[in-house]
């Protein structure tokens, strides 16, 4: 039973371009977070996304970033036109079905780790 | 305001010591969690506690509701407990916020 799945690892990016980031949720589970972790600091809530709905997302900067968590496939966050600022671990967790926010239990992804050059 | 404090920011401690990481929190909450992040690496949920106490081997986790305080400890502490070990309440709005870490370092 594979956890949650992460990818890529690590993503190199110019100023400029966009990156991509995926998670696939621990199976059963139909809730999905999306976390940042800037260097020394500790993780911030960005969104929390069900299959097709964002249904919070008052912690991603309002503009350049998006999230979407598609019928089929992987969640995706989007960032376009990167800088520096956006150098960061970026962890997925996901939930049971349920209450969420993990009271049922939380599974981080082993996050990706975005560096902006 | 939502506020969740750790301490210590940092502790050293030889191989086979009792680690003790204290978390505050300023508002009632419905939930907390111990999470665990190796360096560079991913993070570990170790436990969900609403009330009372929670073994995993080595590792307790206790919470007392009332007043606001949760301890995670560690006993027969390995150079492999080495990591950032994080507290995260689950507040009104059930949203995790997150302590800024105990960086535990065991020299064996």
């Amino acid at each position: 039973n594979a956890g949650v799945m992460q990818n890529p690892r690590h993503l190199v990016r110019r100023r400029g371009q966009e990156a991509r980031l995926r998670c696939s949720p621990m199976k059963g589970h139909s809730h999905v977070y999306w976390y940042r972790q800037l260097p020394e600091e500790g993780l911030k809530f960005m969104v929390y996304l069900q299959k097709e709905n964002i249904i919070d997302e008052s912690g991603m900067p309002k503009e350049r970033f998006s999230a979407e968590f598609p019928k089929e496939g992987p969640s995706i966050l989007r960032i376009q036109q990167v800088v520096r600022g956006d150098s960061a671990a970026y962890f997925c967790a996901s939930s049971p079905p349920g209450r969420p926010y993990g009271f049922y239990g939380y599974t981080f992804g082993s996050g990706t780790r975005l560096t902006v050059v | 305001k939502n506020e969740v404090e750790q301490s210590p920011q940092n502790l050293t401690a030889q191989e086979g010591e009792f680690i003790t990481i204290n978390c505050s929190y300023s508002v009632g909450i419905s939930a907390l969690h111990w999470l665990q992040q190796h360096p560079g690496g991913g993070i570990v949920s170790l436990f969900m506690l609403s009330s009372g106490k929670k073994k995993h081997g080595r590792l307790i986790a206790t919470i007392n509701i009332q007043e606001k305080h949760s301890s995670l400890h560690i006993t027969a502490s390995h150079p492999r407990d080495s990591a950032v070990y994080i507290c995260a309440p689950n507040f009104g709005n059930e949203k995790l916020t997150f302590g800024t870490g105990t960086r535990l370092t065991i020299i064996p």
